[in-house]
Formats: structure tokens, sequence, C-alpha cells
């Protein structure tokens, strides 16, 4: 059984701050990972993905993947209330074509 | 203007009826999915399709039954079997299955049993 976590959170920060959302997955197979924002009573919205390891970097958004460690983050610089959403961390591959989601970690920022 | 559309926004089911929950997409993509997601919780996967006149049982199909006739559609029926249907559904797509391929989502379904 796959198994994608995320710390539900919330995870509060000041507006102008760098928000650190964390992903870890447990298929040592997997080769893609994205992530997703979804606003309260909305549908998920691509934010990015990431399929090497390393950085890689979308406007405020950067996506980190460390497949040794098991791990993708999403950093989000000069957060802004606009921000404020819940993150949803997916991962694909290892022997399946069909994504395994997180559960979401809450971000909340505030003025 | 390209996108997935979704039909009701909100629906209403009484108990021992069948509801529908309708999806379409204009992207010309190849597969398309359908997922339920239960406050505070991820997305569950219930069917998906990767091309027409075929579909897979995700993790949670019990009580629930799609179609695939045409590309651009793939509707949901939420059947008296499913003890449990009060959920926002979100129905998805993709170009394909591989890896590097993304899901887009539509702007989902909410349904509540009356």
């Amino acid at each position: 059984q796959k198994e994608v976590e995320q710390n539900s959170g919330p995870l509060s920060v000041p507006e102008g701050a760098i928000a650190s959302l964390n992903c870890t997955y447990s298929d040592r197979g997997s080769q893609s990972f994205f992530w997703y924002r979804q606003y309260s009573g909305k549908s998920p919205e691509l934010i990015m993905s990431i399929y090497s390891n390393g950085d890689k970097e979308d406007g405020r958004f950067t996506a980190q993947l460390n497949k040794a460690s098991q791990y993708v983050s999403l950093l989000i610089r000069d957060s802004q209330p606009s921000d404020s959403a819940t993150y949803l961390c997916a991962v694909k591959g290892g022997g399946s074509y069909i994504p395994t989601f997180g559960r979401g970690t809450s971000l909340i920022v505030h003025p | 203007d390209g996108g997935i559309t979704q039909s009701p926004k909100y629906l209403f089911r009484k108990e021992g009826q069948n509801v529908t929950l309708s999806c379409e997409q204009n992207l010309n993509h190849d597969a398309m999915y359908w997922y339920r997601q239960d406050p505070g919780q991820g997305l569950r996967l219930i069917y998906y399709s990767q091309i027409v006149n075929d579909f897979q049982k995700g993790d949670i199909a019990e009580g629930y039954s799609v179609s695939r006739e045409k590309k651009e559609s793939f509707p949901l029926t939420v059947t008296s079997a499913q003890k449990n249907p009060t959920a926002f559904y979100l129905c998805a797509s993709s170009r394909g299955l591989a890896g590097v391929e993304t899901q887009y989502f539509g702007p989902g379904t909410r349904l509540l049993v009356l």
C-alpha cells in the first residue's frame, strides 16, 4: 500500500515569510511528484510538478525533491494571504500510473 | 476555452435513489478519473478510464458505476448501494497515464443526502 504523508497543519506564517510544506512517500520507485493547491470548497489546481532530484522554481514557488530520503517539499516565498489554502502532494510511479494523494497541509498566511 | 466541466454543482439524493454526476472535457485527453473527497481527507480514487469503452475500479468502487462511451464524457452514477455518499466528487483528466502526465480537475460536485 503506497502512502503519502503530509502534516495536516495548520501551518501558520506571517505575510512575507517563507512557507515550507513537506511530503514523504513510501514507494521508493516513485517517479513523478505534483503539488496542488485547493481553496476551501474548490477543486485542486496544479502548482508544480517535479521529476528529478533537486530544486525546481516557478515564480514564488520552489519544489524540492530528494528521492534518497523519499521526500518532496514546496517552498512559497513572500507568502501572501491569498496563498491560504490546503496544499496536496501527489506521487506517481513505481508500477502504478495513478497518483496517490496525501491528505494535504492547511496553510494560513496572516497579515 | 478548454477545460473540464462537472454538473450539477450541488446534488441532493433521496434514500434508495440512484443519481448521476456529469463530467465533460474538451482537452482531448484520453484518461479520465473520478475521486471522492471527504472533509479533512485526501482524494480517494473511485474509477478511472484510460480509453473509450474501458474503465478500471479504483480503491473505493463499491456502490458506484461509470461508463465511457465517448472520449469527452465520463459520467459517474452513485447507486443506492452506496450507503454514505455525502462527499465532494471530483472528476479529472490527463493526456494519458504515463508518469509525466498531469491530472487536471473539474470544479467538483457536492452530493448531499436528504
